[in-house]
């Protein structure tokens, strides 16, 4: 199976600043033929189901708001949260779609500082 | 708007099957795929599994084959997962999800979620 590594395991930020998310791929998620990278990402609140953010590595979902972008090729890809919102805190979660199984990162909790 | 509605929570005992629902809506049925995915409590996310909607095929996790059979029904548009032989380890929050690109995408719309807690 394809193992996707978050890092941090969770990481606690003042409201206003940057937070970034880091995921690495055990292989590589970009398809040539295409150019385009297989690893989406989800936001999950307690007691919800989770929620797609960015997908093709950095397309934003619509209707998510800006300050969410990704970025990444390969096997490394960034989450970044640009300005930190109270209702930003969740646990987030990578995932690849390149190959069968399909795998999630362990999830990275966002708390507030 | 699109909608995925599970079924409610199940409690069964180990060695047991359980089947959860899922309805959807607001969308072309027969133009999608569904997976899986589930959630031990406070743990991460699983996925199990993926049925495309039109023809009924389906592709497991290896985890899952054998034990996991995904269906569907087209006139109640509702997607179904079986699984048997239940252990303690099977206890979670089991998700149905839409995929977003013909089976080759994301998940974007998410059911509910389905508890089924194994014990006895």
């Amino acid at each position: 199976d394809t193992v996707m590594t978050q890092s941090p395991d969770s990481l606690a930020v003042s409201l206003g600043e940057r937070a970034t998310i880091n995921c690495k791929s055990s292989q590589s998620l970009l398809y040539r033929s295409n150019n385009k990278n297989y690893l989406a990402w989800y936001q999950q609140k307690p007691g919800q189901p989770p929620k797609l953010l960015v997908y093709w590595a950095s397309t934003r979902e619509s209707g998510v708001p800006d300050r969410f972008s990704g970025s990444g090729s390969g096997t490394d890809f960034t989450l970044t949260i640009s300005s930190l919102q109270a209702e930003d805190v969740a646990v987030y979660y990578c995932q690849q779609y390149y190959y069968t199984p399909r795998t999630f990162g362990q999830g990275t909790r966002v708390e507030i500082e | 708007q699109v909608h995925l509605v599970q079924s409610g929570t199940e409690m069964e005992k180990p060695g047991a099957s359980v089947r959860i629902s899922c309805k959807a809506s607001g969308f072309t049925f027969s133009s999608y795929y569904i997976h899986w995915v589930r959630q031990a409590p406070g743990q991460g996310l699983e996925w199990m599994g993926i049925i495309n909607l039109s023809g009924g095929g389906t592709n497991y996790a290896p985890k899952f084959q054998g034990r996991a059979t995904l269906t569907r029904d087209t006139s109640t548009s509702t997607v179904y997962m079986d699984l048997r032989g239940l252990t303690s380890d099977d206890t979670a929050v089991y998700y149905c999800a839409r995929d977003k690109d013909r089976g080759m995408g994301p998940a974007d719309y998410w059911g509910q979620g389905t508890l089924v807690t194994v014990s006895s």
